[in-house]
């Protein structure tokens, strides 16, 4: 069975903070692919990044970098110099390879940066 | 228009009311999807097209009835709901259902239903 677990239900920091997100999945697809979502209040859920489980590298992206690690089956998302704008529900999905496009997400995480 | 739209933003109707949620793309896509998210629980899948074809019923009641006329329309009809289908039902798109690039789903801002 595939699982995504966001053991963080709410996090609060002060802005310039750096947070990071955990997520920790399980399959036992061979290949299988990682998201970070992003749901401000607006409802949307905004698309932040994808990775193969065949491709360990971490990626940086601005403010946002991400480590995935095989070893422990995690995927964490770190904010660096959090700002206000960051404040939001993020959600870890996992997709395997033969899924017919099926995304299972964690519970979320909300994050508040207050100023 | 541009990304994945949905209309109404906000509903409230009755248990014995019909009605109909709408989703459009305009990325050319060729799968959509229907997720529920309820509160304080992850995001559910409800229904996955492709190419038109319905290819996944997560287990849904029938009071909740998709259709799909093309690739770039998703409609959800809703009938006799019951007050706990109260939720944000969210639509999504993606170039396929294969892996990697086309499994990248892009959402729409959702539906806001309220069923008194």
């Amino acid at each position: 069975a595939q699982k995504v677990t966001q053991a963080q239900t709410e996090i609060s920091v002060v802005e310039k903070e750096d947070v990071t997100l955990d997520c920790v999945y399980e399959t036992r697809d061979t290949t299988y692919y990682l998201f970070w979502y992003k749901q401000p209040p607006s409802g949307e859920l905004v698309f932040l990044i994808r990775r193969n489980s065949f491709d360990e590298q971490n990626e940086i992206s601005g403010r946002y970098s991400w480590n995935f690690q095989k070893s422990t089956s995690s995927f964490n998302f770190t904010i660096t110099a959090s700002q206000v704008v960051d404040s939001a529900v993020y959600f870890c999905a996992l997709s395997g390879g033969n899924q017919g496009g099926k995304l299972i997400f964690g519970q979320g995480t909300e994050l508040s940066v207050k100023p | 228009e541009t990304g994945v739209t949905q209309t109404p933003r906000h509903l409230v109707m009755g248990m014995t009311n019909k009605k109909s949620l709408k989703c459009e793309q305009h990325l050319g896509h060729n799968a959509m999807y229907w997720y529920k998210q309820s509160a304080k629980k992850p995001l559910e899948l409800m229904f996955v097209y492709n190419f038109k074809e319905q290819t996944e019923n997560n287990s849904v009641p029938s009071r909740f009835s998709p259709e799909c006329p093309n690739s770039s329309h998703l409609f959800l009809h809703l009938h006799t709901l019951q007050p706990e289908d109260s939720a944000l039902y969210l639509c999504a798109s993606s170039l396929g259902v294969g892996g990697g690039d086309y499994n990248e789903q892009f959402f729409g801002p959702g539906t806001r239903l309220t069923v008194l």
